[in-house]
């Protein structure tokens, strides 16, 4: 089983609302990703958790703020953003072994739009 | 500076035929490659890799091809059919970003199999 799921699938927002998006994965993977995609580019890296503690912030603004409440979930809560935010949402999983060649598996990906 | 890059945008084949997809890369400490296929809206769905001791590596209808000399990897997908219609990114990572390994991703190439 190589799922990772993610809520909501579409979210609408004002600039002014707090929304967070949700990712779970069940295949005992030690490190997790939020990527940014806009259509026709390459996904973006934002963030990585390596063992539950935060590894990379990509130079994120902070109305992006990463939270992984345990080895299974992430989050990703988000506050004030902008409409230039609007984009897919993916999150990612992989195991996390040392000097390991490690494959990224991907959630289906939440649809933000900002208004 | 892009480390990765998929130099053709879009490329339609026949059904039933070969999809060669290229891929080159500048950064000579990329030891694991890999490739993903995109539909719209959806995440990355991961399909094959390689590591850099490897030249050649088959699953199914799929093939990755690794010529390190040359910086080069190439995606045959035989026979070609419909539903291999998508994006298809080419993604690297290197052993020194950690064990949590980031993935540099080309732009991706745009697969139309005609019927």
């Amino acid at each position: 089983d190589t799922e990772v799921t993610q809520t909501p699938k579409h979210l609408v927002m004002g600039m002014t609302n707090k929304k967070s998006l949700k990712c779970e994965q069940h295949m005992g993977h030690r490190a997790m990703y939020w990527y940014k995609q806009k259509a026709k580019k390459p996904p973006e890296l934002m963030f990585v958790y390596s063992y539950e503690k935060l590894s990379i912030n990509e130079s994120v603004p902070s109305r992006f703020s990463p939270e992984c409440p345990n080895s299974s979930l992430l989050n990703l809560h988000l506050h004030a953003l902008q409409p230039e935010d609007s984009a897919l949402y993916l999150c990612a999983s992989s195991h996390n072994d040392a000097g390991g060649w490690e494959t990224q598996y991907f959630g289906p990906g939440t649809r933000l739009l900002v208004l | 500076d892009q480390q990765v890059k998929q130099n053709s945008p879009s490329l339609s084949v026949q059904e039933g035929r070969i999809s060669i997809l290229n891929c080159d890369y500048t950064n000579s400490m990329f030891d694991y490659f890999l490739w993903y296929k995109k539909y719209p809206a959806e995440g990355p769905t991961f399909l094959i890799s390689i590591s850099s001791i490897k030249d050649k590596n088959e699953d199914g209808r799929f093939t990755v091809f690794l010529n390190k000399s040359a910086k080069h990897l190439s995606l045959h997908i035989v026979p070609s059919q419909p539903g291999d219609s998508a994006v298809y990114f080419c993604a690297a990572s290197d052993v020194s970003s950690g064990s949590a390994r980031q993935l540099t991703f080309g732009s991706g190439t745009q697969l139309t199999v005609l019927p």
